[in-house]
């Protein structure tokens, strides 16, 4: 079977830094995206991890450990508008193209 | 600047009613999807197309189809709709390559009565 799982909710102060965990069990495991969705927009693209080790993008940075089954979203000098979900989600390889299994998501809540 | 359209941000529709749902992309990207997303079960795959009339199932296809006559546009058909189709329906295309992002949709939120 397949499980993604990261933490529901998380609260972080402005000007911090955030780590969100993303552990997951898969077959045919493709690669990791982390993607940010704010509250009634559409996801939008952060990162994508295929190697191990870690992607650094600005403030965000993800880590990818395949043996482990383990990413991570980290978020530096956090802003008020990095309020907002974080989903983790595993691409898979299956039938004609890959596809993308998605965590719950986290929800993220930066105060001042 | 890519973009991914959908034909109503809110819709609303009684029981047994037939609900169409249009997607249009403008980046001649191959593969589209549908997705519902519900709160605490996040993002879920209803179909998926990978070329022109072809199509495969997702993880919750039953009560769902779809039709992709033309690459630009991917359709989700609710045959006779029921209330616990009632999500916020999102669509998403990408291009070809296993690191393509997938595009997203505003979304549709559905209201089934």
């Amino acid at each position: 079977g397949q499980n993604i799982d990261q933490p529901t909710e998380m609260t972080a102060t402005e000007g911090a830094i955030v780590q969100i965990n993303c552990t997951y069990q898969t077959s045919g495991f493709n690669g990791l995206f982390w993607y940010q969705q704010h509250a009634g927009e559409a996801p939008t693209f952060l990162s994508y991890n295929v190697l191990d080790g870690l992607e650094e993008k600005g403030r965000f940075s993800s880590f990818l450990s395949r043996s482990k089954g383990y990413s991570y979203l980290l978020l530096k000098e956090l802003q008020m508008k990095d309020s907002a979900s974080y989903l983790c989600a595993v691409s898979r390889y299956g039938g004609a193209t890959n596809k993308l299994i998605f965590g719950t998501g986290t929800l993220l809540a930066v105060q001042p | 600047d890519v973009k991914v359209t959908q034909s109503s941000r809110y819709l609303v529709k009684r029981t047994g009613e037939k609900v169409f749902l249009e997607c249009v992309q403008d980046m001649d990207h191959e593969n589209m999807f549908w997705y519902r997303q519900d709160p605490g079960l996040g993002l879920r795959l209803i179909y998926f197309s990978y070329d022109v009339k072809m199509k495969e199932k997702g993880d919750i296809p039953e009560g769902y189809s779809v039709s992709r006559e033309k690459k630009e546009r991917f359709s989700l058909i609710l045959e006779s709709a029921s209330t616990n189709q009632t999500s916020m329906y999102l669509c998403a295309s990408r291009g070809q390559a296993s690191y393509n992002e997938q595009f997203f949709g505003p979304g549709t939120r559905l209201t089934v009565l």
